[in-house]
């Protein structure tokens, strides 16, 4: 079965630029969630979606927004780069029955290296 | 509200050895899962184990271990027999069951050196 995949590797941006992530679960899973990753701020959860439907948001401004398609495939975008949006943003997915569980673990990619100039 | 803490920022031991990587947590729902993630520095996240709330036993996979005292709101990761290849960062994870579907907190992680 293959992993949850995440395009582009790397990716560097300017200021003021918009940027378009994209990341596709492994088959089966219907849950795709976004965190970044920087080295002051630790993993950061952005949001969360089951179905095509955003369950859950982290405390990031309108400028970091997704989607999730009916293939459950994901893409996160993000407005109006700042230099402070330089980071790993990883995407992983999970089985998700539907509800609400505690047990989903994570299957994750290998993330997408923004770096913005 | 959720929150993991690692207070471990890097810990060395050596090859064949047991380590305990520390995380102490904090919710207020009754229901939640504990997790623990090991990120190489290729930088892809792997799941290791896993311990529910309400799981009697102290969870194993392999040379994994959780350490779990629910009163001291502790999970903390064992590892038996440490190789070279376990060198990397490790993060302690949380998902409460009623309060924040979909969402995992993380702790800062700790970041393990095996030493041959």
């Amino acid at each position: 079965k293959a992993g949850v995949t995440q395009t582009p590797r790397y990716l560097i941006k300017t200021r003021g630029q918009q940027v378009t992530l994209s990341c596709s679960p492994i088959s089966g899973h219907r849950s795709v969630s976004w965190y970044q990753q920087t080295p002051g701020q630790g993993l950061q959860f952005l949001f969360e979606y089951f179905s095509e439907t955003q369950r859950n948001k982290g405390n990031f401004p309108g400028r970091f927004s997704g989607r999730q398609f009916s293939n459950s495939r994901s893409e996160m975008n993000v407005s109006t780069l700042e230099l402070g949006d330089s980071a790993l943003y990883l995407c992983a997915s999970s089985l998700a029955a539907g509800g609400p569980a505690t047990n989903e673990k994570l299957f994750f990619g290998s993330g997408t290296q923004l770096s913005v100039l | 509200a959720q929150k993991i803490t690692q207070t471990q920022p890097g810990m060395f031991v050596q090859e064949k050895e047991a380590v305990t990587l520390d995380c102490t947590y904090d919710t207020s729902d009754p229901s939640y899962g504990l997790f623990w993630y090991k990120q190489p520095s290729s930088g892809e996240m792997i799941f290791l184990i896993y311990q529910g709330s309400y799981d009697q036993q102290n969870a194993t996979e392999g040379r994994y271990s959780l350490n779990f005292q629910k009163a001291r709101k502790s999970a903390n990761l064992v590892i038996s027999a440490s190789q070279l290849g376990d060198s990397a960062m490790y993060f302690c994870a949380m998902r409460d069951f009623n309060t924040n579907a979909g969402k995992s907190t993380f702790g800062d992680g700790t970041t393990l050196t095996v030493k041959p």
